[in-house]
């Protein structure tokens, strides 16, 4: 089952703040977030493994749900290098494949 | 080299070609994977090897061909494909039995004309 992300795109201006989500119907092991600028592979930022961790990496940190079985991306104080494509990817704690998110749009303005 | 890497990063064909891709991982992984990424489509999960076996086959068409003669190298053959296979193609590697954690190469992008 396919991980749901909210919103599908947002616009920022340089320095605002923003939030990412992603859930799943399924009792989740772990979720990992990537980034992909266009042209450009998608980047692995950082996973989650159960136990309601959040975890940071410069301004961008995650907080992870596991009763809700959601994952949260945060970025605070957006910089223009932060525009891309954010994908949420899940694992199940039955062990199923790795499954990517439809992503989200992030455009930063100067 | 380290990382993930792919070859020709970018390709065009036509539809009674035969090409092959090649990716290559210099991590030391023990799973390989190729993905397809359309324009406004997500990431679509093809075919999984862990330890040179396949393992998933995500109900791909027979005209793409994976091939894992070792835990370093993957290839995906293509024959007789069809313009709306033009995409970018994407590979992955992971460490079975870690946090699953995939890393990408650059890919390559393909047109079918």
């Amino acid at each position: 089952q396919q991980p749901v992300q909210s919103p599908q795109a947002v616009i920022l201006r340089e320095g605002e703040d923003a939030v990412i989500n992603c859930s799943s119907s399924k009792a989740l092991y772990s979720v990992h977030w990537y980034r992909q600028k266009h042209g450009e592979a998608p980047v692995f930022l950082m996973i989650l493994l159960k136990g309601g961790e959040q975890k940071g990496h410069e301004k961008i940190s995650a907080s992870f749900n596991e009763k809700k079985q959601q994952s949260s991306l945060y970025l605070t104080a957006s910089q223009l290098s932060y525009s891309g494509t954010y994908f949420c990817a899940t694992v199940t704690l039955r062990g199923d494949k790795i499954i990517f998110g439809k992503g989200t749009r992030l455009h930063i303005l100067p | 080299e380290t990382g993930v890497t792919q070859t020709p990063r970018h390709l065009v064909m036509g539809m009674t070609n035969k090409k092959s891709l090649k990716c290559e991982q210099h991590l030391g992984h023990n799973a390989m994977y190729w993905y397809k990424q359309s324009a406004k489509k997500p990431l679509e999960l093809m075919f999984v090897y862990n330890f040179k076996e396949q393992t998933e086959n995500n109900s791909v068409p027979s005209r793409f061909s994976p091939e894992c003669p070792n835990s370093s190298h993957l290839f995906l053959h293509l024959h007789t494909l069809q313009p709306e296979d033009s995409a970018l193609y994407l590979c992955a590697s992971s460490q079975v039995g870690d946090t699953d954690t995939q890393y990408f190469g650059p890919g390559t992008r393909l047109t079918v004309l």
